[in-house]
């Protein structure tokens, strides 16, 4: 069974102090690694997909990378606007287009 | 652009009501989703479909039913509503080709008490 587990559950920064999520996964074959931002009382809003190992990608203050076991994404510099839960899900190959996801690490940017 | 629209956004509900939660995406998505997601806790597929006529079980589709009669129209049944139903119920669509991110709707908060 896949699992998702993300960390850590809460993340209070200052503006501009950069930091990292972490996601890790255990897939029996990984098609790709899913980050979403969602914000209080929407969905969550697609970031980045990741397809293998050594992949980067990047998005203003936000830059994803992936591993064989985990995906970190930092936030570099962070602002008020960064505040939000990010979400982590991974695609297995044998799953179809399905989604697992993690439980999210809600980051909170103090001004 | 409405893109994924869920409807109603709140409802309370007693036990044993019965409901239907309503989605609709206007990208001509083939494939469909019904997550919830509970505090603290990932989003657990309930049902998916792959285009019309076609929906499948997912993680947990205990207390629900659904149909996709259109590309557009995917409605989640709750039967007998009980209080572990009670959660945020988000839809999702996708084209369903290659590494497609899901489309979000805001979801609908229930509360069955």
């Amino acid at each position: 069974e896949d699992q998702v587990t993300q960390s850590p559950e809460a993340l209070r920064l200052q503006e501009g102090e950069s930091s990292s999520l972490n996601c890790s996964y255990t897939v029996s074959g990984l098609r790709g690694l899913f980050w979403y931002r969602q914000d209080p009382g929407k969905g969550p809003e697609f970031l980045f997909t990741l397809y293998s190992a050594g992949e980067e990608k990047e998005k203003e203050r936000l830059k994803a990378t992936l591993t064989k076991k985990e995906s970190f994404l930092h936030i570099t510099a962070p602002k008020p606007e960064d505040s939000a839960t990010y979400l982590c899900a991974v695609q297995e190959r044998a799953a179809g287009n399905k989604l697992t996801f993690g439980g999210g690490t809600r980051v909170l940017v103090k001004p | 652009n409405a893109g994924v629209t869920q409807t109603p956004k709140f409802r309370i509900l007693k036990i044993g009501q019965s409901m239907t939660l309503q989605c609709a995406q206007d990208m001509n998505h083939n494939y469909m989703y019904w997550y919830r997601q509970d505090p603290g806790m990932g989003l657990k597929l309930i049902y998916y479909s792959v285009g019309a006529g076609i929906t499948d079980k997912g993680e947990v589709p205990n207390g629900y039913n659904v149909s996709r009669s259109t590309t557009e129209d995917f409605p989640l049944r709750l039967e007998l509503a009980a209080p572990s139903q009670t959660s945020v119920y988000f839809c999702a669509s996708s084209p369903g080709t290659g590494y497609s991110p899901l489309h979000f709707g805001n979801g609908t908060r229930l509360t069955v008490t």
